[in-house]
């Protein structure tokens, strides 16, 4: 069966330095993977989907993440933080069929001044 | 992308009683989702919702407890039925296809449901 794994609940960072948030997936067939945001009291927002094409992707707000498959991860990363991308954030894949999400536990991102 | 919309945004509702959750699209799509999510936690899927014909339920949940209506191409409901404590979670509707990137799911903005 097909899983993530968010390995860190809660990230800090300061304002203006790199963003890391780190997930793993498990997956017996090639899989789709997203990253989506949700902000406080908002909904949840697509930032990025690898699809087997590229596998440095770019998102919006200035996130990429990148597929590595000898590592079953696909890390979310930014160069640098702002106030705004505080929220939480969730590793998704899709089952087989392609008809389903399957979501991580998220991870918390805090971005302080 | 699509615009989704959810009714009611939130409640407050006693235990035994059941409450139905309306899911709009203002555009025909081929997928409608609905998920639950529990206090401080991930989502979780409870059903696909299929126009015409019954919904495809996850394990763990049964059509008893939550029926699912589909009745066209831009509409659905869940309703929660015999509500306890525990049913207490963010609610939400989601769609893919038809008009949409393959393989990307646009959700609602969810339906905060307290059970007291």
């Amino acid at each position: 069966a097909q899983s993530v794994t968010q390995l860190d609940s809660h990230v800090s960072v300061s304002e203006g330095t790199p963003v890391l948030l780190r997930c793993n997936y498990s997956s017996s067939y090639s899989p789709s993977l997203f990253w989506y945001v949700q902000h406080p009291n908002k909904g949840l927002q697509l930032l990025l989907k690898y699809t087997s094409a590229a596998t440095l992707v770019k998102g919006i707000n200035g996130f990429e993440a990148e597929f590595k498959k000898s590592e079953t991860s696909f890390h979310l990363t930014k160069p640098s933080a702002h106030m705004s991308d505080a929220a939480e954030y969730f590793c998704v894949v899709s089952n087989q069929a392609g008809t389903a999400l399957i979501f991580g536990k998220g991870t918390t991102l805090s971005v302080s001044s | 992308s699509a615009v989704i919309s959810q009714k009611p945004s939130r409640d407050i509702c006693q235990r035994g009683t059941s409450l139905t959750i309306q899911c709009q699209v203002d555009s025909q799509v081929t997928m409608m989702f609905w998920y639950r999510q529990q206090p401080g936690q991930s989502l979780t899927l409870i059903a696909t919702a299929n126009q015409g014909s019954e919904a495809t339920y996850e394990s763990g949940f049964v059509i008893d407890k939550f029926p699912i209506s589909r009745p066209n191409l831009t509409f659905s409901t869940l309703t929660v039925s015999n509500m306890s404590p525990e049913d207490s979670s963010i609610y939400l509707c989601s769609v893919e296809g038809q008009g949409l990137a393959t393989g990307e799911q646009y959700f609602g903005p969810g339906t905060r449901l307290t059970v007291t």
